[in-house]
């Protein structure tokens, strides 16, 4: 067990919708990453926060869109799905934002299944 | 461009053989080296980093993988394979500058052991 929580384990909705993933990072990480996984891109980066602030995007669409509360928990929110939003997404944690502070602790992830 | 290679999509070998799994980089310098595990339905675990150093680094769960700087690669081996090491395997860098310690991960390799 990583400590890395995700809710939901898997979620089906319809093209046009929105939804919202939750991540609780590793007691003691303040740094959150989120990660998209498909067969076709492979593990993509999207956005990384770091006590509460964003500290690194990567390939986020804009309809994507991620926060991280005062407890560290994350939410990643995706709006207006597309068939190809269909993936499987990983929140990941780490103590700090620096490479000495890796590895990085993932989450079981979320299936989003859009139809 | 800068990137991360892992040449073979899917490896298959026996019980009891050894195993190679090839990961090659492309930066202007040598980055952060990283070797995760995905078993199905799971997040990625850690097997091994390289920061510098001696360049072959023990893992967990009997992985070894060797930074060879003239070949731009960072292999992951294992002596022996047990069935229970069929998953996926990823190798992942981050760049040795620049601030953003973002791990970037290769396409994945996936293991299959034969009984």
């Amino acid at each position: 067990d990583s400590g890395v929580t995700q809710t939901p384990k898997h979620l089906i909705t319809a093209t046009g919708q929105r939804v919202t993933l939750r991540c609780s990072p590793r007691s003691g990480d303040l740094s959150v990453y989120w990660y998209q996984q498909s067969l076709d891109q492979g593990l993509q980066f999207l956005i990384q926060y770091y006590n509460g602030e964003e500290r690194a995007k990567g390939n986020i669409l804009e309809r994507f869109s991620a926060q991280q509360f005062p407890d560290l928990h994350s939410e990643l929110n995706l709006s207006s799905l597309e068939l190809g939003d269909s993936a499987l997404y990983f929140c990941a944690s780490s103590v700090g934002r620096g490479v000495n502070n890796s590895p990085l602790h993932f989450g079981n992830g979320t299936r989003l299944t859009v139809t | 461009a800068q990137s991360v290679t892992q040449p073979d999509i899917h490896i298959t070998v026996s019980e009891g053989a050894s195993l190679e799994l090839r990961c090659n980089y492309s930066y202007g310098a040598t980055p952060y080296l990283f070797w995760y595990v995905q078993s199905p339905g799971q997040g990625l675990q850690l097997l091994l980093k390289y920061f510098s150093g001696d360049t072959l680094v023990q893992g967990i769960k009997g992985f070894e993988a060797e930074f060879k700087r003239s070949q731009s690669s960072f292999n992951l081996r294992k002596p022996s394979v047990h069935w229970s090491d069929a998953a996926e395997y990823f190798c992942a860098v981050v760049p040795p500058s620049g601030g953003s310690y973002i791990p970037t991960f290769g396409r994945g390799t996936s293991l299959i052991v034969h009984p």
